[in-house]
């Protein structure tokens, strides 16, 4: 069983960037099997997808953040990490990673999610 | 970018109920759409993929039906455990964007 736990800063002040990291546990990021993925969620909002990386360092990112966001992984430690630049308040969400399963097309298994803020 | 409706944004009902829910994508996904379940302060579970396959372990409660453009979600007698917020995401292409959600509520 996968678990993914995503740690890093729950404030970050604006134009500054955003940075997290997701430990992969019980599973290897060198899978074949899975695309590792981000996606947040503003408070009271719906999901929004920003990327996935394949441990080959393979991306997709979402067009909308495309220019801001940066997804890598860390083989040695089993990690992938998230960088989002010039954040602005509407940044402000919980961030999650998760595991894309290539064979059905979907995100099986989740961290639990990172609160971060953007406020001065 | 896919865009994915769904209707309605909320719904009251009661236990033993029939419930459906609704995705229409922008364009043709064929079958690749999936439903995700999100209760509050927690990740979201996967239901379905491709349309109509229901994930290991989900209750056969759970249907999705449809292809193309619109799609179902069908939960045929509401449960205590399923009181959440659904979500369709479609897997035809990246970005893997997603419906903005039903909440499902107790009547």
């Amino acid at each position: 069983q996968v678990q993914l736990q995503e740690s890093g800063p729950g404030l970050v002040k604006p134009s500054q960037t955003l940075s997290l990291t997701c430990t992969v546990s019980g599973g290897s990021i060198t899978s074949d099997d899975y695309y590792f993925s981000w996606l947040r969620q503003p408070p009271g909002k719906g999901l929004e997808w920003i990327g996935y990386i394949y441990y080959s360092g393979t991306t997709y990112y979402n067009p909308s953040l495309n220019s801001r966001v940066t997804i890598s992984v860390d083989t040695s430690k089993n990690q992938l990490s998230l960088r989002l630049s010039s954040v602005t308040a509407a940044d402000t969400a919980v961030y999650y990673c998760a595991t894309w399963l290539l064979l059905h097309g979907y995100h099986d298994y989740w961290g639990q999610g990172t609160l971060v803020t953007v406020s001065a | 970018d896919i865009q994915m409706t769904q209707s309605p944004s909320s719904l009251s009902a009661s236990m033993g109920d029939r419930v459906t829910i609704t995705c229409r994508a922008s364009q043709n996904i064929n079958r690749y759409l999936n439903w995700y379940q999100q209760k509050p302060g927690k990740a979201p579970k996967v239901l379905i993929y491709d349309a109509i396959s229901l994930v290991r372990g989900v209750p056969s409660r759970f249907s999705g039906s449809g292809s193309g453009t619109d799609f179902t979600l069908t939960i045929s007698s509401l449960q205590p455990e399923d009181f959440a917020t659904y979500y369709c995401q479609q897997s035809y292409n990246t970005p893997r964007t997603f419906g903005q959600g039903t909440k499902v509520d107790i009547k």
